[in-house]
């Protein structure tokens, strides 16, 4: 199985500072048809898991642009430019290009400082 | 509006058994690639399985873990995802959550449904 290293476990960030999250996998997560199938994922406190970003950079609908992805090969990041209230909590990456399984990020605490 | 309704979590004693059920609405249920995921109290999220369209085949891919112990299935006429789950144990305590294809947009996740594992 592909594994997914998330650093750093926790980040205390001052509101409108930024943010950074890197991932990365045991082996390249580029797939057959040229595309790199990494997620990135947002869980609030007692919320339901969201997609923020999908291969790579692009970012989901009503996603505000202040989070951005980037990377390639086996190295990617999830960057917030300034970070607000809303942000906190919980991020994961998740690869497809090696299934099964689609394997997660361990996940990343985002608190205020 | 997409909706996932996950539903069918309980307390259950080890070695027991449980259906749960994820009814979908506001997207065409049937063309989709539906997946169930889990996330154990206080930990990360982990992919437990998926179940593709029966116009690709309708079969399911598991993690490793679950294998012969848990069957996803779907029912297209009602729109609704089905996890099956065998011989459960403590550290299958979660809550399951459905998701829409997690590698295509739009990506829609349920509320998620509780299940505890406990004598």
């Amino acid at each position: 199985d592909v594994v997914m290293t998330q650093s750093p476990r926790t980040l205390a960030v001052t509101l409108g500072q930024p943010a950074s999250i890197s991932c990365t996998s045991s082996q390249s997560i580029v797939y057959t048809d040229g595309n790199t199938y990494l997620n990135w994922f947002q869980q609030r406190p007692g919320q339901s898991p969201r997609r923020l970003i999908y291969t790579v950079s692009n970012r989901d609908s009503g996603v505000p642009d202040r989070f951005s992805g980037s990377g390639s090969g086996t190295n990617f990041t999830l960057r917030i430019s300034r970070v607000e209230a809303e942000d906190v909590g919980l991020y994961y990456c998740l690869q497809g290009a090696h299934w099964p399984p689609y394997t997660f990020g361990q996940g990343t605490k985002l608190a205020i400082k | 509006e997409v909706q996932l309704v996950e539903s069918g979590g309980t307390l259950v004693k080890p070695g027991g058994s449980l259906r749960l059920s994820c009814e979908a609405s506001g997207f065409t249920f049937s063309k989709a690639w539906m997946s169930w995921v889990r996330q154990a109290p206080g930990k990360g999220l982990e992919w437990i399985g998926r179940i593709k369209s029966e116009s690709d085949g309708g079969t399911p891919d598991y993690a490793e873990f679950v294998k012969d112990r848990f069957t996803i299935s779907r029912d297209d006429s009602q729109s609704t995802m089905y996890l099956q789950m065998s011989g459960l144990q403590s550290e299958d305590t979660a809550v399951y959550f459905c998701t829409t294809p997690l590698f295509k947009t739009p990506n829609y996740w349920g509320r998620g449904t509780l299940v505890t594992v406990s004598s």
